[in-house]
């Protein structure tokens, strides 16, 4: 169990519609990333959140957000869904405060998006 | 732009025979390498890093990589493969800039 939950497993929804993805990091843990994982396009870094705040921007839609709150934990909005954001959504966290960031990510188990 | 390649899709090898899944990268800098494991329906687990000091890297479940400078390379390896070694492998490079770049993945499959 790497800390990371992500909620929740599994969400099915329809075209056009909006979904919210929530993640937890592990205790303590500052930063929060998000990927997307589907079959032909691999492992893909979406946005990093630090603190509240954001640090890193990868292949994000301009359909889609995050945010961080006080208490750490990320939310995902994706919009307008089409067929093809139907993916894997994995969150993970690392760097805790007054420690030198090991790097190493602890990923959340997913949440598997159907978009029908 | 750092970059992460896994040349082989697919690697098969028979349990107790020795496992390599390569790794080679493109990163502005000193490299931070990292090896991570994904399990069917499962999120990635941290295997192994390279961040400075001794090539050989021991990590979990008797993993090793190897950090090669010169060829860019950062090659998982066992000694003995396992059956429930079987999963997909993926390399991943972070840069300077904290942004963590992740191979495509390599399906490893041992068999009894």
């Amino acid at each position: 169990d790497s800390g990371v939950t992500q909620t929740p497993k599994h969400l099915i929804t329809a075209t056009g519609q909006r979904v919210t993805l929530r993640c937890s990091p592990r205790s303590g843990d500052l930063s929060v990333y998000w990927y997307q994982q589907s079959l032909d396009q691999g492992l893909q870094f979406l946005i990093q959140y630090y603190n509240g705040e954001e640090r890193a921007k990868g292949n994000i839609l301009e359909r889609f957000s995050a945010q961080q709150f006080p208490d750490l934990h990320s939310e995902l909005n994706l919009s307008s869904l089409e067929l093809g954001d139907s993916a894997l959504y994995f969150c993970a966290s690392n760097q805790r405060e007054g420690i030198i960031s090991t790097d190493t990510q602890y990923f959340g188990p997913g949440t598997r998006l159907t978009v029908l | 732009a750092q970059s992460v390649a896994q040349p082989e899709d697919q690697v098969n090898v028979a349990e107790g025979n020795p496992l390599t899944v390569k790794c080679t990268y493109s990163v502005s800098g000193n490299p931070y390498l990292f090896w991570y494991v994904q399990y069917p329906n499962r999120g990635l687990q941290f295997l192994l890093k390279y961040i400075t000091g001794d090539n050989l890297v021991k990590g979990s479940y008797g993993f090793e990589a190897e950090f090669n400078k010169s060829q860019t390379s950062f090659h998982l390896k066992k000694p003995s493969a396992l059956v429930s070694d079987s999963a997909l492998y993926f390399c991943a490079v972070r840069d300077l800039g904290q942004n963590f770049v992740f191979g495509p993945g390599t399906r490893l499959s041992v068999l009894p």
